[in-house]
């Protein structure tokens, strides 16, 4: 029953590493969302995953950046080649799916790029 | 396309007083209004939506807020600010056309002094 969960909660790597960062959903929750956010970019919309379709990579920033959801459930996303710019809280939410809209926020992983 | 726009980065209130924090947005189609707030350190959790239901929505902590269509706004309101509000608010949209990303505002911090 508990909600959102992403690990690593802190994550410090050095500029040139890939990094990956998890999140598992709300159990039950069809569709699946990260943003990021980041000083003097505020929150932004990165990827969405609804069920089995594919997703809207729409707010990806650079190619460096990749998303997966398997099994309909957890997600991954991938960074590689980390930048000093890539430096911010990744938050991924989860919904139902439903007319109401209401997504649900992890705790966040800060990623520091050194 | 939509768009929110919160007015001042920062609000400052007296322990008690009211608390009004400015969201206005802009959507080109029937919008769902949200306020999120995100304590320190924290992920983001639901203060309040308005999904097309009563205007005037309350939420957790005291907080409501009312939709003016006519003003394209979604103006956050406390009558009494606890110490314990201070906090990130953050007001998004999204819709039920469409997938549903939100798109948030770059937020208002609010600061409550004894």
């Amino acid at each position: 029953g508990a909600g959102v969960s992403q690990s690593p909660s802190n994550k410090v790597t050095e500029k040139g590493k890939d990094v990956e960062l998890r999140c598992d959903p709300i159990s039950g929750h069809t569709a699946l969302y990260w943003y990021r956010q980041s000083l003097g970019q505020g929150l932004e919309f990165l990827i969405y995953f609804q069920g089995n379709s594919a997703p809207d990579k729409s707010g990806l920033p650079s190619d460096r950046f990749s998303a997966e959801r398997t099994g309909g459930s957890v997600s991954t996303l991938t960074i590689q080649r980390t930048q000093q710019e890539d430096s911010a809280v990744y938050l991924c939410a989860s919904s139902d799916g439903l007319a109401s809209n209401e997504q649900f926020f992890g705790p966040g992983t800060r990623l520091t790029v050194l | 396309a939509q768009s929110v726009t919160q007015l001042g980065s920062h609000v400052s209130v007296s322990e008690g007083a009211l608390v009004l924090l400015r969201c206005n947005y802009s959507s080109s189609v029937p919008p769902y209004l949200f306020w999120y707030v995100q304590y320190p350190n924290q992920g983001l959790q639901l203060l309040l939506k308005y999904t097309s239901a009563a205007t005037l929505v309350k939420g957790i902590n005291g907080f409501e807020a009312e939709f003016k269509k006519s003003e394209t706004s979604f103006h956050l309101t406390k009558p009494s600010a606890h110490m314990s509000d201070a906090a990130e608010y953050f007001c998004a949209v999204n819709s039920n056309t469409g997938f549903q990303k939100l798109v948030f505002g770059t937020g208002t911090r609010l600061l409550v002094s004894p």
